[in-house]
């Protein structure tokens, strides 16, 4: 079966614009997370999916970052008004339960705010 | 909360020496402990974990890791560097199915001819 899959792969957007980065986890999943990796640094937690509902978005920088899940699959990280500062890859994962089960990672989306 | 602290952001070897990443953890209950890689332009993927089974653990590629209560560690290991293994190399923890894993800031290791 097919991996996890992110897209775009890259996106070049203008200050002040509104972007959607998607996540395809793999079939089955019940457990998604988005984390943001900027260079030299590690993967740095955003937001964890279980099933339909945020188990956790504590990771979430402001109220300019959304991300949904509504069936339980796909999911869609939103962000308003980027900021220069929000430059980074974008990366999403999925396991088959949660915490303690091995994480599959996307190869990310990066995200240039210029 | 849980966190993790890997000293020493770069670790060059020569090839054929070994290999030690180190990584210590903060964790307000017993852990789960995971090693992830990072190969240039390619995505995470999972070296090993440690789940409350046996300490030490192998993973893949000769690389193997001891979960040290009394120190509060996990480092990483391989006996013997290849070239192939120049990567970054990422420390997590979670407390389990209910919550996030948080990771570590990486080391990247270089390996030498």
């Amino acid at each position: 079966g097919a991996g996890v899959s992110q897209t775009p792969s890259n996106k070049v957007t203008e200050k002040g614009k509104y972007v959607e980065l998607r996540c395809d986890p793999i079939s089955g999943h019940t457990a998604l997370y988005w984390y943001r990796q900027s260079l030299g640094q590690g993967p740095e937690f955003l937001i964890y999916f279980q099933g339909t509902g945020a188990a956790d978005d504590s990771g979430l920088p402001n109220d300019r970052f959304f991300a949904v899940r509504p069936e339980g699959s796909v999911s869609t990280l939103k962000i308003q008004r980027t900021e220069r500062g929000d430059s980074a890859v974008y990366l999403c994962a999925s396991s088959s339960t949660g915490g303690s089960s091995p994480l599959h990672f996307g190869n990310g989306t990066r995200l240039t705010v210029t | 909360a849980q966190s993790v602290t890997q000293l020493g952001s770069h670790v060059s070897v020569s090839e054929g020496a070994l290999v030690l990443l180190r990584c210590n953890y903060s964790s307000s209950v017993p852990p789960y402990l995971f090693w992830y890689v990072q190969y240039p332009n390619q995505g995470l993927q999972l070296l090993l974990k440690y789940t409350s089974a046996a300490t030490l653990v192998k993973g893949i590629n000769g690389f193997e890791a001891e979960f040290k209560k009394s120190e509060t560690s996990f480092h990483l290991t391989k006996p013997s560097a290849h070239m192939s293994d120049a990567a970054e190399y990422f420390c997590a923890v979670t407390r389990g199915d209910t919550d996030k894993l948080i990771f570590g800031t990486g080391t990247r290791l270089q390996v030498f001819p």
